[in-house]
């Protein structure tokens, strides 16, 4: 079945310094991947939808300078977290979708956030 | 746009009970529908989804659900509640003009021995 790869699973950083984390589609192409955003016992809240080959498109209130996406080829996307402050800290998470009409998503294992 | 409403943050029941998980969509276009699992620090599994045709729906783990159009319903339930069906469990939408998934508030379900 489709298997989308997170890495890494957990990162602690100091504050002010960047963090990359990467999303892989291991066995399928994923023209579109998303990036979500989970806060301790809450729902997840999309961050940007990341299409192969162009630029990310943010939802409102989500800072594109701070949060950068790139989606450089069909089986990968990374998010970098730039300058990133303890309000930063969370559980993010990224998705493929199998198609383009909505069918489905394969979901990453997620990667924990901590800044200190 | 669309949204999900998931009623009840917080469920109990106990092992072997019926589980039901309320989930009310809303959405201008015909919905996709999903729910998925979700277990402490890890990602999301998908439990079953609706795109069309037979509107109930039989996922993994005994888990089933129904869409039902005139309520804007997909609540999802699961005949005999097993111990490790503790975990998070979230309804989510997509369809229209674009492939979104948009996620509800989400259910934390415990199971009492």
């Amino acid at each position: 079945g489709a298997v989308v790869s997170q890495h890494p699973s957990w990162v602690i950083c100091k504050s002010g310094t960047s963090v990359k984390i990467e999303c892989r589609s291991l066995d399928f192409q994923a023209t579109t991947m998303f990036w979500y955003r989970q806060f301790p016992k809450q729902s997840l809240m999309l961050m940007a939808t990341s299409n192969e080959g162009s630029k990310a498109t943010y939802e409102q209130g989500v800072e594109k300078d701070k949060f950068l996406i790139n989606h450089a080829s069909l089986t990968l996307s990374t998010l970098t977290v730039t300058s990133a402050h303890p309000e930063d800290s969370s559980f993010y998470i990224c998705s493929a979708s199998l198609d383009r009409i909505g069918y489905g998503y394969t979901f990453g294992s997620g990667t924990r956030l901590t800044v200190v | 746009a669309q949204s999900v409403t998931q009623l009840g943050s917080h469920v109990s029941v106990s092992e072997g009970a019926l589980v039901l998980l309320r989930c009310n969509y809303s959405s201008s276009v015909p919905p996709y529908l999903f729910w998925y699992v979700q277990y402490p620090n890890q990602g999301l599994q998908l439990l079953l989804k609706y795109t069309t045709g037979a509107t109930l729906v039989k996922g993994i783990n005994g888990f089933e659900a129904e869409f039902k159009k005139s309520e804007t319903s997909f609540h999802l339930t699961k005949p005999s509640a097993h111990m490790s069906d503790a975990a998070e469990y979230f309804c989510a939408v997509s369809g229209g003009a674009t492939n979104k998934l948009i996620f509800g508030t989400g259910t934390l379900l415990a199971i009492q021995p």
